[in-house]
Formats: C-alpha cells, sequence, structure tokens
C-alpha cells in the first residue's frame, strides 16, 4: 500500500523559503511510470497544482509559480521535496503531496494527509 | 482557455441522482479525473480516464464527456457523499487545471 507524508515548518516568515518534504512508503520514487506531485489548498479554496518531478527525474511547474518553485527528489531516502522562494501571505496554504499515475490521466491515486504551511511574521 | 469551471454548490435528496458538471476547453482533447474531498482530509480519486472508478469507490460514482463537458453522476446519493468535487485535467501545455470545486449538499 502507497502511503505519502508531508513534513516541514508550519509557519514561515515572508520573503523567505518554504521547504516541505514528502517521504513516501510502499513503492519507489524511481519506479513505474510515477509522477511525484505537489498541490496546494489555500484556507477555504480550491485546489492549486504545483508542479511534479518524475520517475526519471523530470521536472515540470506550473507556469504561475515557475519562477519561485522546485522539486526535487533524494532516491536513498525515497522522498521528494518542495521549495517555494520569496514567500508571501498568499502562499498560505494546506500542501499536499501526491502520486500521478501516468501523465496522460491527470490520475492522483495516492495522496498525503496535507501539512498548513502559514506565511506570516 | 485552460480553465476548467464548474458550479459553486448544488444539493441533491437522499436516494436521488446529481450530476455535477465541468466546463473547459481542455476537456475536448484530455481526459478528465474527478476528485471527492471532506472537511480537513485529502482529496480522494472516485473517477479517472472519464469513466473508470479505483478499487474500493462505490459503483454509484459515474463519468462521462461531451464536447467541452465532463459530468460527474451520483446515482442514489448518500449522506456520506456530502463533500466538495473537484475535476481535473491536463492541458496542452502539460500544466494541469482543476476545477474551482463544487459543494454537494445531501438533503
Amino acid at each position: 500500500q502507497v502511503q505519502l507524508q508531508e513534513s516541514g515548518p508550519g509557519l514561515v516568515k515572508p520573503s523567505q523559503t518554504l521547504s516541505l518534504t514528502c517521504t513516501v512508503s510502499g513503492v519507489s520514487v524511481s519506479s513505474g511510470d510515477y509522477y511525484w506531485t505537489w498541490v496546494r489548498q489555500p484556507p477555504g479554496k480550491g485546489l492549486e497544482y504545483i508542479g511534479y518531478i518524475s520517475y526519471s527525474g523530470a521536472t515540470y511547474y506550473n507556469p504561475s509559480l515557475k519562477i519561485r518553485v522546485s522539486i526535487s527528489v533524494d532516491s536513498s531516502k525515497n522522498q521528494f521535496s518542495l521549495k517555494v522562494n520569496s514567500v508571501t501571505v498568499a502562499d498560505t496554504a494546506v500542501y499536499f503531496c501526491a502520486r500521478e499515475v501516468g501523465y496522460t490521466f491527470a490520475k492522483f491515486d495516492s495522496w498525503g494527509q496535507g501539512t498548513l504551511v502559514t506565511v506570516s511574521s | 482557455s485552460s480553465e476548467l469551471t464548474q458550479d459553486p454548490a448544488v444539493s441533491v435528496a437522499l436516494g436521488q441522482t446529481v450530476r455535477i458538471t465541468c466546463q473547459g476547453d481542455s476537456l475536448r482533447n484530455y481526459y478528465v479525473s474527478w476528485y471527492q474531498q471532506k472537511p480537513g482530509q485529502a482529496p480522494l480519486l472516485v473517477i479517472y480516464n472519464e469513466n473508470s472508478r479505483p478499487s474500493g469507490i462505490p459503483d454509484r460514482f459515474s463519468g462521462s464527456t461531451s464536447g467541452n463537458t465532463a459530468s460527474l453522476t451520483i446515482t442514489g446519493a448518500q449522506a456520506e457523499d456530502e463533500a466538495d468535487y473537484y475535476c481535473c485535467s491536463r492541458d496542452s501545455s502539460g500544466n494541469h487545471q482543476f476545477g474551482g470545486g463544487t459543494k454537494l449538499t445531501v438533503l
């Protein structure tokens, strides 16, 4: 059974860097046709796609966030990570990590429970 | 436009059938998936590849697409189906879009 778990600071100051890690169990992040993804949800609002790192190490970022976002993988720890630079209060959200199966179907079949990150001084 | 548009709220009487719709140009060319989200929980995949259900999802959930409109139908809605529902699709640039979400109330 695949499980994902987000971890990282719950409070980040404006202009600083938000850093989160997703620990994956039950499957290798280097295997299969999987795309390891970050999605966020501001309080009371809808879901926003951030981007992915693939099983082969390729990355893709939502154009609206591309200049501030990076996703990396640590295969030895079976983890992938998100960094968002120069955060503002608009980056306050619950951040979810998820697994997308294949690329064509928008099929996110496994999700972490989510972690709330608040941007505040 | 790569945006996906959903009605903000829909209600259904217990045991009746409800359709939740999602409109967007990308749906003409790319598959849609649907997610159920209850308060304080992560989204749950209920439909992918237009009308495929993951294991464990009741068969009262079904999907369809016509032109630029995708639909999630719940036949015989149950109290536990009360939740927010989001559609999702990729677009021609490779980005993924979520709809704004529909809050389903079961009366």
